[in-house]
């Protein structure tokens, strides 16, 4: 399974994009990646995937480089909602790493 | 549909004793999985289910078991709690794995204490 390296915790100012950086160098062709959010004491909720084109969808967008080895899920609008543990994954059936704690300010 | 529900949502246990925590789903996912999460820490698989009959092992599955004896129902089994299965458990299923049919959906949990 490709490793996925994420900020321990970033900081965003409500109203303004949030940008979640995600690195997958050991991506391989036909594995996805996954974004899914945990807020806090609540089982972790789906948020958007994709393979190799940008996703969009109603909560965020995803934009996945090139070379797939790594990927940016943008909430465009974050509301203090919207704070909560971000996990990126390759591969979901396996395992969620540490995440990262994103904590919108108002 | 209720999508996922787990049952107890708390329990506190004494040392050495059993409980089975409960986890129904009726989305007719053929995935199921168990996780355990510590304070602070990312999610760990325990074990999962491809489908009835069949379960496997994750990351972390000593002093675990489970059966899958429907597709709806995934109970895990503690035999003799111990202090280090203090943790919140979250059962999640999914219609595939792998792909983009891999979407879980996790349940709300149960946090269990062993004192």
């Amino acid at each position: 399974d490709a490793k996925t390296t994420q900020p321990t915790s970033m900081d965003c100012a409500e109203g303004r994009a949030a940008n979640l950086p995600c690195n997958h160098s050991t991506i391989s062709g036909n594995e996805y990646v996954y974004w899914y959010r945990q807020i806090h004491s609540q089982g972790p909720q789906y948020i958007i995937h994709g393979l190799k084109n940008n996703e969009t969808n109603e909560m965020a967008s995803l934009i996945i480089t090139e070379d797939r080895k790594s990927s940016t899920l943008i909430l465009p609008h974050a509301t203090l909602r919207d704070t909560a543990v971000y996990y990126c994954i390759v591969r979901v059936r396996v395992r969620f790493g540490a995440g990262t704690r994103l904590t919108v300010k108002p | 549909n209720a999508g996922v529900t787990q049952t107890p949502k708390f329990r506190i246990l004494k040392i050495g004793q059993s409980m089975t925590l409960q986890c129904t789903q009726d989305m007719n996912h053929n995935y199921m999985y168990w996780y355990r999460q510590d304070p602070g820490m990312g999610l760990k698989l325990i074990y999962y289910s491809v489908g009835a009959g069949i379960t496997d092992k994750g990351e972390v599955p000593n002093g675990y078991n489970v059966s899958r004896s429907t597709t709806e129902d995934f109970p895990l089994r503690l035999e003799l709690a111990a202090p280090s299965q203090t943790s919140v458990y979250f059962c999640a299923s999914s219609y595939l794995a792998g792909g983009p049919g891999d979407t879980q959906y996790f349940g709300p949990g149960t946090r269990l204490t062993v004192l």
